[in-house]
């Protein structure tokens, strides 16, 4: 079973970069997993951040493509966000998660990890 | 690209059925069929409950079920259950993004 865990800070001072990675176990990244990064701003909806394939290839939601680096690290079986410049419109909790294609549903997921943007 | 709309809230007693709509355009719902459900109890990972408009993950229970007419998806809950309360999200591929989240939909159960 495939199993996907967020890390990083909870805490980013605005105008700072935030930066999460998402580890996962119980299958290879390499095997074909687009993965994503997902968020979901306090009491309000989810939005699609972006994704990168195994290649490195990297899709970005519009909206945010100007500040998002999504990288890959296959040799560690791990993926990670960089949001730069962000303000308080930016805290959320922040999901990763993968598709077995660019068009594929989301069928695993991370919990999910809170990242505040405060002084 | 803007979000899907969905309603807010929707509610139902035990054993009814409830519907979901989920209204894009004819760029996102309206062309592809890459339309996804997902139930999301807060705090717990999203899951994964309708892909590709109509079909069922593995393990998910015969009671949901999608259908899509122009640019409206839509999810069904049959027999609602307690455990059925939930959030519920719609995405779809879209012509600008290769995905589009709902606005959600709150599910109460009387």
């Amino acid at each position: 079973q495939v199993q996907l865990q967020e890390s990083g800070p909870g805490l980013v001072k605005p105008s700072q970069t935030l930066s999460l990675t998402c580890t996962v176990s119980g299958g290879s990244i390499s095997s074909g997993y687009y993965s994503s990064w997902i968020r979901q701003h306090p009491g309000k909806g989810l939005e699609w951040i972006g994704y990168i394939y195994y290649t490195g290839s990297t899709y970005y939601n519009p909206s945010l493509k100007s500040r998002v680096t999504i990288s890959v690290d296959t040799s560690n079986n791990q993926f990670s966000l960089k949001l730069r410049s962000v303000t308080a419109a930016d805290t959320a909790v922040y999901y990763c998660a993968t598709s077995a294609g660019s068009v594929a549903p989301f069928d695993y997921w991370g919990q999910g990890t809170l990242v505040t943007v405060s002084s | 690209q803007s979000a899907l709309t969905q309603p807010a809230s929707v509610s139902g007693s035990p054993g009814q059925s409830i519907t979901i709509s989920c209204t894009g355009t004819s760029t996102d719902v309206g062309g592809y069929n890459y339309v996804s459900w997902y139930q999301h109890h807060p705090g717990k990972a999203p899951k994964l409950i309708i892909y590709e408009v109509d079909t069922r993950p593995s393990g998910i229970s015969f009671r949901f079920s999608g259908s899509k007419y122009g640019h409206t998806a839509s999810l069904t809950i049959s027999g609602l259950q307690a455990e059925d309360e939930a959030d519920y999200y719609c995405t779809s591929y879209s012509r600008s993004s290769p995905c589009v989240f709902g606005t959600g939909t709150k599910v109460t159960v009387l």
